[in-house]
């Protein structure tokens, strides 16, 4: 079946304006989850949307951050007001999220996010 | 705060050798996972490690966990050009249903010479 899939593959922005990252997750997993990829770097966890329930938005960045999700499908990430320093990959993850592990991720193939 | 340390960060070796990526980690968790992942590309599953001194395998790769020393290993069996990739070990310590998100190792980058 389908797998994760992210829009755009790549986004070149300008310093200042905002940008809106998108993710479809597997149908059927309700859990999906935001994570940041700099340059080199492991992946820095944003943001855990399950069912429902109100996210915990404490693992974003700053304020210009925002995520939101319909019911069990897409989700968007936003970026406002742009800075060098978000320049990065990101990657959404979607899972089935069951009582028992594994919770095991899957992975988008993300949004090469570049700003000038 | 959980903190995932993997070394080597960096590794050069020869088709035919064997080595280990070590992975260690700060709190305790009994879920760890292993992922692959080629340059520009996401993240592929490897290995999901759920027990004390589970151990998996799947081809040359072969991946282990001690809860008790906080250490997982991903060992390569006489390796060949095809794994050169980046290997990432994330640890989930939520209570539940991933619910903290994964926390990642920094990857340790494995190139494989013929």
């Amino acid at each position: 079946g389908a797998g994760v899939s992210q829009s755009p593959s790549n986004k070149v922005t300008e310093k200042g304006k905002d940008v809106e990252l998108r993710c479809d997750p597997i149908s059927g997993h309700t859990a999906l989850y935001w994570y940041r990829q700099r340059l080199g770097q492991g992946l820095e966890f944003l943001i855990y949307f399950q069912g429902n329930s109100a996210p915990d938005k404490s693992g974003l960045p700053s304020d210009r951050f925002s995520a939101e999700r319909t019911g069990e499908s897409v989700s968007t990430l936003t970026i406002q007001r742009t800075q060098q320093e978000d320049s990065a990959v990101y990657l959404c993850a979607s899972s089935l999220a069951l009582v028992l592990p594994p919770y095991e991720q899957y992975f988008g193939p993300g949004t090469r996010l570049t700003v000038t | 705060e959980l903190k995932v340390e993997q070394n080597p960060l960096f590794l050069s070796m020869q088709e035919g050798k064997n080595y280990t990526i070590y992975c260690n980690y700060s709190t305790t968790s009994d879920r760890l996972y292993w992922y692959r992942q080629d340059p520009g590309k996401s993240l592929e599953s490897l290995f999901v490690l759920l027990s004390n001194g589970a151990v998996k395998q799947e081809g040359r790769l072969m991946a282990s966990l001690d809860t008790k020393a906080r250490l997982s290993t991903l060992h390569i069996t006489a390796a060949v050009h095809d794994l050169s990739a980046t290997y990432f070990c994330a640890v989930d310590e939520g209570s539940g249903g991933g619910a903290d998100g994964l926390t990642f190792g920094k990857g340790t980058h494995l190139i494989i010479q013929p």
